[in-house]
């Protein structure tokens, strides 16, 4: 089972633009994190956001979290064709040893 | 830097037959995770330790799928018999153990095909 949903399940822009991805979930949470994976590959690590943060920025990316809504955004920033790969939002479940579980992904192309 | 080592990197099988995969985590992380990836999904988690504690492993088939981390270190996962829909990537991570939840870091994982 997974706990969180990806939207869109996938996206294609062109570089420079920006892109957005929206993850939902169930349960209360410690965290939401971010992951990116290249096809074939193990997932790397972009962010974390705890349930007591709004908003937080890394480089070109900006993560918000609304626990009201059980929801959260990836924003990248001036993509650029490097930055193609799919995109996993993670949550950290409250009162469960922080078991980490993933939504189904946003696969991101970005055109050069 | 660093790395969490998985092994084998590939590993094909037929059905019915055992197969394993081994994890080594960073060094100092007390969670360590093992996921179940199908081509086009996210990853599934399987079984989660802290130490050599389960913290969860409602997902695991416990009919055919066995994992252990005897001394809260290195971990093993275990498919007994295999089938044909166990083909899949199977990726271990490890974390620091944080109260709030911490960053996860991925092995390369195993690419299993079952045939």
């Amino acid at each position: 089972s997974q706990q969180g949903e990806e939207d869109p399940q996938a996206l294609s822009i062109q570089e420079g633009e920006n892109a957005t991805m929206n993850c939902s979930y169930k349960t209360s949470i410690n965290n939401l994190q971010w992951y990116r994976q290249n096809s074939g590959r193990g997932l790397v690590h972009l962010i974390l956001i705890r349930s007591n943060e709004r908003e937080k920025h890394s480089g070109r990316l900006r993560v918000t979290l609304d626990t009201s809504k059980k929801s959260s955004s990836l924003l990248i920033t001036a993509s650029r064709a490097a930055d193609t790969a799919s995109y996993f939002c993670a949550t950290a479940k409250r009162n469960a040893g922080n078991m980490l579980t993933f939504g189904g992904g946003t696969r991101l192309m970005v055109k050069p | 830097e660093a790395e969490v080592a998985q092994s084998p990197r590939y590993k094909i099988t037929e059905k019915s037959q055992a197969v394993a995969f081994w994890c080594d985590p960073i060094s100092g992380h007390a969670t360590l995770y093992w996921y179940r990836q199908i081509l086009g999904q996210g990853p599934e988690l399987l079984v989660q330790f802290q130490d050599e504690s389960v913290v969860d492993d409602s997902q695991l088939p416990k009919d055919r799928f066995s994992a252990e981390r005897l001394k809260g270190v290195d971990s093993t996962l275990k498919i007994q018999p295999a089938e044909l829909g166990d083909s899949a990537m199977y990726l271990c991570a490890s974390s620091p153990q944080g109260e709030l939840g911490t960053e996860a870091f991925f092995g390369q994982g195993t690419r299993l095909t079952v045939v």
